[in-house]
């Protein structure tokens, strides 16, 4: 069956730009997840949203990031005015139920220069 | 606040030679502990999800276990194509959905 998606999987940006990432999770995935990964590093928490409400957003760094999900189902990311401290991979995850295994997609890989 | 620690950063091991992944974890109430690989330049790929101490998981050449304070992963007889960062997460009984903290991983390479 189809995974998780996430367009496009790569992406420059002169700094200042704006981007916006999307993903589409697993069909009838009423859990999905942003997280960002740095090079080296796993990844960290930027947002949760459970169908189409944001339940937490504690992780995203700054007013710049924005995220939504606005029929519960395709979720985009997006980053205003970027800088050079934004360039990572962005990944999207979605689960069946809270608390279940999260699946991952490929990520978007973000580079600002 | 939950915190992840993956030991060794990196491990280097002959085709056939077993060893194991260190995951030692502080969490305020363990809703799970979570194992997946990445392969480079892709997502993490779900392998086990242990829940309580004593538990164990098997896959294959993997077989991963838990305790109250750490989680190993143990590779019986790698074969090259296991080489990859493994990664260890968990979710906290503080968020109702399964929120993951991830270690910074262990890069494996299995030498033929």
């Amino acid at each position: 069956g189809a995974g998780v998606s996430q367009s496009p999987r790569y992406k420059v940006a002169k700094r200042g730009q704006d981007v916006a990432l999307r993903c589409d999770p697993i069909s009838g995935h009423v859990s999905l997840f942003w997280y960002q990964q740095a090079l080296g590093q796993g990844p960290e928490f930027l947002t949760y949203f459970q169908n189409e409400a944001q339940l937490d957003k504690s992780g995203l760094p700054s007013d710049r990031f924005f995220a939504e999900r606005p029929e519960g189902s395709v979720s985009t990311l997006k980053i205003q005015r970027t800088q050079q401290e934004d360039s990572a991979v962005y990944l999207c995850a979605s689960s069946l139920e809270p608390g279940d295994e999260q699946y991952f997609g490929p990520g978007t890989r973000l580079t600002v220069t | 606040e939950d915190q992840v620690t993956q030991s060794p950063e990196a491990l280097r091991l002959q085709e056939g030679e077993s060893s194991s992944l260190n995951c030692s974890y502080t969490v305020s109430g363990l809703r799970g502990l979570f194992w997946y690989r990445q392969d480079p330049g892709k997502g993490p790929e779900f392998l086990f999800t242990l829940y309580s101490a004593g538990e164990e998981k098997e896959k294959e050449r993997l077989k991963a276990t838990l305790t109250k304070k750490e989680s190993f992963l143990h590779i019986t007889a790698p074969k090259p194509e296991d080489s990859a960062t493994y990664l260890c997460a968990v979710g906290s009984v503080g968020t109702s959905y399964g929120k993951l903290t991830f270690g910074q991983g262990t890069i494996l390479t299995v030498h033929p």
